[in-house]
């Protein structure tokens, strides 16, 4: 199957830097990745759709200057925290979106990567 | 857009089948039911998704309702690896698809020895 890689998959920052991370798709081109957020106990959130050469699109109340997405080719996105600050800490989730979705990916499957936990202390 | 409700535990035994229910009575024509789980500590999988038909693949089936407004995710032989939250999203298909999955809670299902 498809296989999205995250990296770091574990980060530990200090309050005010910045933190990045990248999201890959190793056997497939992806035009649109997402990425998710995850406190603990909770269900994922959903905070930007990152396409390919364009600007992303943030869900309502997150700060698209806080968190800067690139997506500079059909395999690569990164999602950078800014001046972190400890309740950014949080497992951060990124998926792919099959370009040729076909036989294998079902019809538009999204597939996702294993996640990085951030903590800021 | 259209929301699933589904209950937020449910517990099997190992080796037996397990039936996670999902109602979605406002869904619309355009929406496809999908099936995710998440493992604790990793990013979801994808498990299986519909429209209309019941489904099968090599991880689970997938039962739809007539009217479409319910559907339920069959494990057929829970093992201890099935122990995960399951959600049930529903996606726009077609121009109205931005490939968005809105996840809600879940079900957490746990599996016993």
């Amino acid at each position: 199957g498809a296989v999205v890689s995250q990296h770091p998959s574990r980060v530990i920052c200090k309050s005010g830097t910045s933190v990045k991370i990248e999201c890959r798709s190793l056997d497939f081109q992806a035009t649109t990745m997402f990425w998710y957020r995850q406190f603990p106990k909770q269900s994922l959130m959903l905070m930007a759709t990152s396409n390919e050469g364009s600007k992303a699109t943030y869900e309502q109340g997150v700060e698209k200057d806080k968190f800067l997405i690139n997506h500079a080719s059909l395999t690569l996105s990164t999602l950078t925290v800014t001046s972190a600050h400890p309740e950014d800490s949080s497992f951060y989730i990124c998926s792919a979106r099959d370009v040729l979705a076909g036989p294998r990916s079902s019809t538009d499957t999204q597939y996702f990567g294993p996640g990085t936990r951030l903590t800021v202390l | 857009d259209a929301k699933t409700t589904q209950p937020n535990s449910m517990e099997s035994n190992e080796e037996e089948p397990v039936h996670l229910p999902c109602n979605h009575s406002t869904i619309s024509g355009t929406d496809y039911i999908h099936w995710y789980r998440q493992l604790p500590s990793q990013g979801p999988e994808y498990v299986i998704h519909g429209l209309t038909s019941n489904v099968n693949n090599r991880m689970a089936s997938l039962a739809i309702a007539e009217d479409r407004k319910s559907s339920t995710l069959i494990l057929h032989r829970a093992t201890l690896r099935d122990a995960a939250v399951y959600y049930c999203i529903l996606s726009k298909i077609g121009s109205s698809n931005t490939g968005k999955l809105i996840f809600g809670q879940g079900t957490t299902l746990q599996v016993k020895p």
